[in-house]
């Protein structure tokens, strides 16, 4: 049982490149979300998915598209990565609803020069 | 606006006990989470409250006010493997988590 995982850890990109991290969870979860956390700031909600086939935009969406064509995946893309994008991501699953606890996968580690 | 505070960094000795404080201004009230991180890693849950009073679990216990906004985490007979920075967060009106910037509690010998 892996739980939430991500892919890749560690990426550095040049501006104006594309790159899709993949999350993956093995719990059955019907929720999942993208955060990106930077320095001294709170963890901020990308988009999300109630369940598969489903997406929806968070606080900071602007840049940034996703796909759930799979309940276990979640993907997030970067059609044309810009510095203000470096940052961790991290990808979480709950079980039925948003009071459940969200489990996080390690986190993706993005650099954009 | 929506409003987490966290004290930004807090310094606790090995033994004694901490409590880490967090007040909340959002649109509307389901439930406050309390994560542990960490550096380097991922958020790990420690606790959920939605009725107001103290939950204890362990060495770690959470207290909720709803009337004040105010919440905090109390950390018993601390130990080195504490040191982490500890996550505020507030499920609003829309059931979407706002999230505090963290307190980072360094445990010192």
């Amino acid at each position: 049982n892996a739980g939430v995982t991500q892919t890749p850890k560690f990426r550095v990109l040049k501006t104006g490149q594309s790159m899709t991290l993949l999350c993956a969870q093995d719990m059955n979860h019907e929720y999942m979300y993208w955060y990106r956390q930077d320095p001294g700031m709170g963890l901020r909600l990308i988009h999300y998915s109630v369940g598969e086939g489903t997406t929806a935009k968070g606080e900071v969406p602007d840049g940034y598209n996703v796909s759930r064509l799979k309940k276990q995946n979640f993907l997030l893309g970067l059609e044309s990565a810009a510095p203000s994008q470096t940052s961790v991501y991290f990808c979480a699953s709950a079980g039925q609803g948003a009071t459940d606890t969200q489990y996080f996968g390690p986190g993706t580690r993005l650099t954009v020069l | 606006g929506q409003n987490i505070d966290q004290p930004t960094e807090m310094t606790a000795t090995e033994g004694a006990i901490v409590q880490i404080n967090c007040t909340y201004q959002t649109s509307g009230f389901n439930g406050l989470f309390w994560y542990q991180q960490h550096a380097g890693e991922a958020p790990t849950f420690l606790s959920y409250n939605v009725l107001d009073g103290l939950e204890e679990k362990g060495r770690f216990s959470s207290f909720l006010s709803r009337s004040k906004g105010y919440s905090y985490l109390l950390l018993k007979e601390l130990q080195m493997k504490d040191s982490a920075s500890y996550l505020c967060a507030v499920l609003d009106s829309n059931y979407q988590l706002i999230w505090g910037a963290g307190t980072k509690l360094i445990i010192k010998p």
